[in-house]
């Protein structure tokens, strides 16, 4: 019964390539997020998506797109992947505006070489 | 801008030591504030949470945080710490305006037996 899941759970490919990370959610939820985590446990906010529209895009490289086919699904497409992109991404969902508790995925390693 | 900061980056301790971890954000209006769990390996747990009234919280396994407005602060605190408490601890402050939630830089927690 897993709530937020993520695949794939690791990630290893080369510079350059186009790579996708899919999220789903059976909450029910409204509002969905993507998280970056850096090498230094840094989170920091990338996307969100509330009933399939971005309502949120912080300052990321345009090769990191977001694309939310239904409310249940965001997914994250990366082109051209960098050294710099390695992290742990995390998807995370929310039930709408009357609720601020954000339920987390369990993360997504890649590691670019 | 919004902003968290969490004072302690790395604390270590021995069993049944009390713990304190420091958690102060910067936003005058309206604060929602989380403490977030990442045990090694593991996606993020949520600890506890303030939206308003007690500002003494109580969350899950025995953790405790309070919020003083007028010292913008949100520490978490557990009497007795134990080997399993040791991971990654995170404070996030929900930035209403943008429903996102902005973390601060993590408090990694050793317990030793």
């Amino acid at each position: 019964d897993t709530a937020v899941s993520q695949t794939p759970k690791y990630l290893v490919t080369q510079m350059g390539n186009d790579k996708s990370i899919k999220c789903e959610q059976n909450l029910g939820h409204d509002t969905m997020y993507w998280y970056k985590q850096d090498s230094k446990k840094f989170l920091k906010i990338m996307f969100s998506y509330n009933n399939k529209e971005l309502i949120i895009n912080e300052t990321v490289p345009n090769r990191f797109s977001p694309k939310s086919p239904d409310k249940a699904h965001l997914n994250l497409h990366i082109n051209s992947l960098e050294l710099g992109d390695s992290a742990v991404y995390f998807c995370a969902s929310r039930k709408g505006v009357s609720s601020y508790e954000q339920y987390f995925g369990p993360g997504t390693r890649l590691t670019v070489t | 801008a919004q902003s968290v900061s969490q004072h302690n980056h790395h604390v270590i301790l021995s069993e049944a030591a009390s713990l304190e971890l420091g958690c102060n954000y910067s936003y005058g209006g309206t604060v929602n504030l989380f403490w977030y769990v990442q045990y090694p390996g593991q996606h993020l747990q949520l600890l506890l949470k303030y939206f308003s009234g007690d500002p003494l919280v109580k969350g899950i396994k025995g953790f405790e945080a309070e919020f003083i407005k007028s010292k913008f602060s949100f520490n978490l605190r557990k009497p007795s710490v134990q080997w399993s408490d040791t991971a990654e601890y995170f404070c996030a402050a929900l930035h209403g305006g943008y429903n996102k939630l902005i973390f601060g830089a993590g408090t990694r927690l050793a317990v030793h037996p």
